[in-house]
C-alpha cells in the first residue's frame, strides 16, 4: 500500500517568513515519483514539481525549494519570504504501482495562509 | 490547448435526482482520470481510464456511480440517483499514459451540491 501523510493541517505566516510543508510517504517500490500541487482559492490544482525516486538532489525554483531525503520518507516543501499570493492548499502526492498500474495518491493537504 | 475542460462547473440538485458530469481531456492525453474531493476525506481516486478502457473502478464508492469514456476526447461521470453525502468537487484529470513520472493536469473542477 501507500500512503502520503502531511501532519500539519494548516499553517499561517506572516508576509515575508520562510514556510515549510512536511510531506512523509510510504510505499514498497523503489521507483517512484513525488509530486506537489497547489489549489488556490480559485480551486483548480497546480502542478509545481515532481521527483523520481533516484533522484535526490534538491531543487530550487524562485523563492520555492524542495528537500527529497529517501532516509527519512520526506518531501519537504519550502517557500522563502513568502507572499499573500502563496497562500493556498498544497498537496503532496506519491506516483508507485499499485496492483500492476501507477497510481497518484494524495496526502490531506496544507492549507497556508499568508498573512499581510 | 485549452486545458481540461469540466462541466457543469457548479450543480446543486435534490436527492434522487440524476447527475452527470463532463470532462474533455487535453487532445494527445490517453489517460482520464476522475477524483472527487471533500473536507474529510481529502482527494480521492474513483476510476481511471486508459485508451478509454476503464482499468481501476475501485474507488467508485456504490453502484450509484458510474464512468464512461466513449471516446478520447470525452468522458462523463454519472450519480443516480444522488444523495447529499455524495456532495462534493469532482476533478477530472488527464495526462499520457504509461508512465508513472507524467503530470496529471485538472480541470476546474464541478462543485457537486445534493440537497
Amino acid at each position: 500500500a501507500q500512503k502520503v501523510t502531511q501532519a500539519q493541517t494548516e499553517i499561517s505566516v506572516v508576509e515575508k517568513e520562510d514556510v515549510t510543508l512536511d510531506c512523509v510517504y510510504e510505499t514498497r517500490d523503489t521507483t517512484y515519483y513525488l509530486f506537489w500541487y497547489k489549489q488556490p482559492p480559485s480551486g483548480e490544482l497546480v502542478f509545481l514539481i515532481r521527483r523520481n525516486s533516484f533522484d535526490e538532489q534538491n531543487e530550487i525554483s524562485g523563492r520555492y525549494s524542495w528537500n527529497f531525503q529517501k532516509s527519512t520518507s520526506s518531501f519537504n516543501f519550502t517557500i522563502t519570504a513568502s507572499q499573500v499570493v502563496d497562500s493556498a492548499v498544497y498537496f503532496c502526492a506519491l506516483s508507485a504501482l499499485w496492483a500492476g498500474s501507477y497510481q497518484l495518491t494524495f496526502g490531506k493537504g496544507t492549507k497556508l495562509s499568508v498573512i499581510p | 490547448d485549452a486545458g481540461v475542460i469540466q462541466s457543469p462547473r457548479h450543480e446543486v440538485t435534490e436527492m434522487g435526482q440524476e447527475v452527470t458530469l463532463r470532462c474533455k481531456p487535453i487532445s494527445g492525453h490517453n489517460s482520464l482520470f476522475w477524483y472527487r474531493q471533500t473536507m474529510m476525506r481529502g482527494l480521492e481516486l474513483l476510476i481511471y481510464f486508459n485508451n478509454n478502457v476503464p482499468i481501476d473502478d475501485s474507488g467508485m464508492p456504490e453502484d450509484r456511480f458510474s464512468a464512461k469514456m466513449p471516446n478520447a476526447s470525452f468522458s462523463t461521470l454519472k450519480i443516480q440517483p444522488s444523495e447529499p453525502r455524495d456532495s462534493a468537487v469532482y476533478f477530472c484529470a488527464s495526462s499520457l499514459a504509461g508512465s508513472g513520472a507524467n503530470v496529471l493536469t485538472f480541470g476546474a473542477g464541478s462543485r457537486l451540491t445534493v440537497l
